[in-house]
């Protein structure tokens, strides 16, 4: 059974330009959460997507937007990269009944120079 | 707001000593959930326990345990006898039960390093 996969691993964009990440949850969840984490700090909620829908949102500006398709794999997008958006990015997937029990894939780092 | 804070941002210690990480949280919710996540440098978050709010058991689980007092907003964990392989940052988190998202607000975390 497989966990949560996420691709790519790395990624090194240049400023301005537009990046998306994968995620593909754990078999029989649903649910996937997406947090950014930058070097040195805590993982930060960006957003949640449920029946392919955003479900909640954290502080984060509208330059990062996400998708879920019919399999529940999701995207995440951000467009006009900035310096700060160097950060590791991490999927979490759960399961609707069981929004707590969440499994995290391994991340993809991204870098913009 | 809620807040998690982890006051302890570097720990050395030389294995088999204990070690105890502190976590502080706020939160005006009435039921909730607090998670212990080890992250080693592979990056990948693992998922050590959690606990919700009205459950103040302390848990044990081999080398690790846990202490959960509501009194002072605290969750605590500490590592017995510990090993090379504990090396990790070690995050709190805390979860609202309000809304049945399970996001996740994590504190700063704690970098462990244990040497031999």
């Amino acid at each position: 059974d497989a966990g949560v996969t996420q691709s790519p691993t790395h990624l090194i964009k240049t400023r301005g330009q537009q990046v998306t990440l994968r995620c593909s949850p754990k078999s029989g969840h649903d649910t996937v959460s997406w947090y950014q984490q930058a070097l040195g700090q805590g993982p930060q909620f960006i957003f949640q997507y449920y029946e392919e829908e955003e479900r909640q949102r954290g502080n984060f500006p509208d330059r990062f937007s996400g998708h879920q398709f019919p399999n529940y794999s999701s995207e995440l997008n951000v467009n006009a990269l900035l310096l700060g958006d160097s950060a590791l990015y991490l999927c979490a997937s759960s399961s609707t009944g069981k929004p707590t029990e969440a499994f995290f894939g391994q991340g993809t780092r991204l870098t913009v120079v | 707001a809620q807040k998690v804070t982890q006051a302890q941002t570097e720990i050395s210690v030389v294995e088999k000593e204990d070690v105890t990480l502190d976590c502080v949280y706020e939160t005006r919710d009435t039921t909730y959930y607090l998670f212990w996540y080890k992250q080693p440098p592979s990056g990948e978050l693992v998922f050590l326990i959690r606990r919700n709010s009205f459950d103040e058991q302390n848990e044990i689980s081999g080398r690790y345990s846990w202490n959960f007092q509501k009194s002072t907003s605290s969750f605590n964990f500490t590592i017995t006898a510990s090993q090379v392989v504990d090396s990790a940052v070690y995050f709190c988190a805390l979860s609202e039960a309000r809304g049945n998202t399970g996001k996740l607000i994590f504190g700063q975390g704690t970098t462990l390093q244990v040497k031999p």
